[in-house]
């Protein structure tokens, strides 16, 4: 079955360090689908990346990171040089194209609540 | 404006009142879907779309009914709300299934 472990529930550091939150994944699908969002306070969700499981090459985007590993099933999210703008609620989900499930559901992790001091 | 819209954004109603939460997209997006989000369990899909006259569950449907009689709309009708329904809800929408999902700005029900 589809599952999504954020095993970081909350994380505190101060500004400018580097911070990964984690996220492990299972699936029986061989195509699928993973996503970040982003919950600032404010409440709106905030699509970060999108990665399906043919392309492993991790992926920078300023100070965003993201290393997909097929072999340990994981897809972590690194924010280096952290900022008090990126205290959030981020969320690891996943969507299988279906072969297995035959649906299209699409599952979240429970989140990691990110922390970050002035 | 690309967007997905909720109404209303708040609701405090009481057990057993029927409601309907609506949500519609001008993006003419083929997959609609929605969430509940309660703390400590992230996002649960409670029913999802692939077009018009097509729906299926997702993980938390009980309780729950939607329609999709035209593309763009997409209601979430609690028939008989309880409690344990009060939750943040998200509707969102995609090209396709697998594709990011643009997330409408929630609703926030209370069922006292």
């Amino acid at each position: 079955a589809q599952k999504v472990t954020q095993a970081q529930t909350e994380i505190s550091v101060v500004e400018k360090e580097d911070v990964t939150l984690d996220c492990v994944y299972e699936t029986r699908d061989t195509t699928y689908y993973l996503f970040w969002y982003k919950q600032p306070p404010s409440g709106e969700l905030v699509f970060l990346i999108r990665r399906n499981s043919f392309d492993e090459q991790n992926e920078i985007s300023g100070r965003y990171s993201w290393n997909f590993q097929k072999s340990t099933s994981s897809f972590n999210f690194t924010i280096t040089a952290s900022q008090v703008v990126d205290s959030a609620v981020y969320f690891c989900a996943l969507s299988e194209a279906g072969a297995n499930t035959g649906g299209f559901k699409t599952i979240f992790g429970a989140g990691t609540r990110l922390f970050v001091k002035a | 404006e690309a967007q997905v819209t909720q109404n209303p954004r708040y609701l405090i109603t009481v057990t057993g009142k029927k409601l309907t939460v609506t949500c519609s997209q001008n993006m003419n997006h083929e997959y609609m879907s929605w969430y509940r989000q309660d703390p400590g369990l992230g996002l649960r899909q409670i029913y999802y779309s692939m077009n018009v006259e097509a729906t299926d569950k997702g993980d938390v449907p009980e309780g729950y009914k939607v329609s999709r009689k035209e593309k763009r709309n997409f209601p979430l009708i609690l028939e008989s709300p309880s409690p344990n329904q009060t939750s943040l809800y998200f509707c969102a929408s995609s090209i396709y299934p697998t594709d990011t999902q643009y997330f409408g700005p929630g609703t926030r029900l209370t069922v006292l």
